[in-house]
């Protein structure tokens, strides 16, 4: 089955700064792309998604960069605010019809003021 | 907006009893899934549900079942829990041909 690597565990940065977190995926039939962010005590909340048919998307300040010949795509968070902190869950899934997420272990990011 | 309602928030039982979770979302999806966040926060798949039909069960022990009365409606019962179902239970919810899944806030079960 699909198994997703979250490299950083936890991550922190200055505000104002930009944050990156990369996520490396193993099947190549995967093809959709979610991040979700995690709040103390709270469920998970869609951040951005990217597909395979494409290899850059921006929301905002919100980047996703996918390379699939690597199997790797990361989240970008540029300009940081503190809101920003908590947890980041990247995922990738099939294009099945009931697709399963598979997540990576989570990022948490603080953000210094 | 919260359009994933999951009850209770939290649960304290004891080993061997049986508990149950309701998930029900006002999205007008028809998939709904369950996964098990662990203390180490990580997330894994139970159950995905499309129209009363279960369309996944990912290895989980026969002491979990999901249960559906209609296609807004699912929730998780646990026969006789153990130690290990410690977890919080998220419910997420899609629209077959999307992709998106929207997610509950979440059950915290801690079992004694």
């Amino acid at each position: 089955g699909e198994k997703v690597e979250q490299h950083e565990s936890t991550l922190s940065v200055r505000e104002g700064d930009s944050a990156v977190i990369n996520c490396t995926y193993t099947d190549t039939a995967s093809s959709y792309f979610p991040w979700y962010k995690q709040e103390a005590g709270k469920g998970l909340h869609f951040v951005i998604d990217i597909r395979s048919n494409v290899d850059r998307k921006q929301s905002q300040r919100l980047i996703v960069l996918l390379d699939k010949k690597a199997k790797r795509f990361s989240l970008h968070i540029t300009a940081t605010q503190p809101e920003d902190s908590a947890i980041y869950f990247c995922a990738a899934s099939k294009p099945t019809g009931y697709q399963n997420f598979y997540f990576g272990k989570g990022t948490s990011l603080t953000v210094i003021p | 907006e919260t359009a994933v309602f999951q009850t209770p928030n939290y649960h304290v039982t004891q080993v061997g009893n049986e508990v149950s979770f309701n998930c029900k979302q006002t999205l007008g999806h028809d998939t709904m899934y369950w996964y098990k966040q662990d203390s180490k926060k990580l997330l894994k798949i139970m159950f995905s549900y499309n129209n009363k039909q279960l369309i996944v069960n990912e290895t989980v022990p026969r002491r979990f079942s999901p249960q559906s009365s209609d296609k807004a409606h699912l929730n998780l019962r646990i026969k006789s829990v153990e130690p290990e179902d410690s977890a919080v239970y998220l419910c997420a919810s899609t629209q077959r041909g999307h992709y998106e899944q929207y997610f509950g806030p979440g059950t915290r079960l801690t079992v004694l």
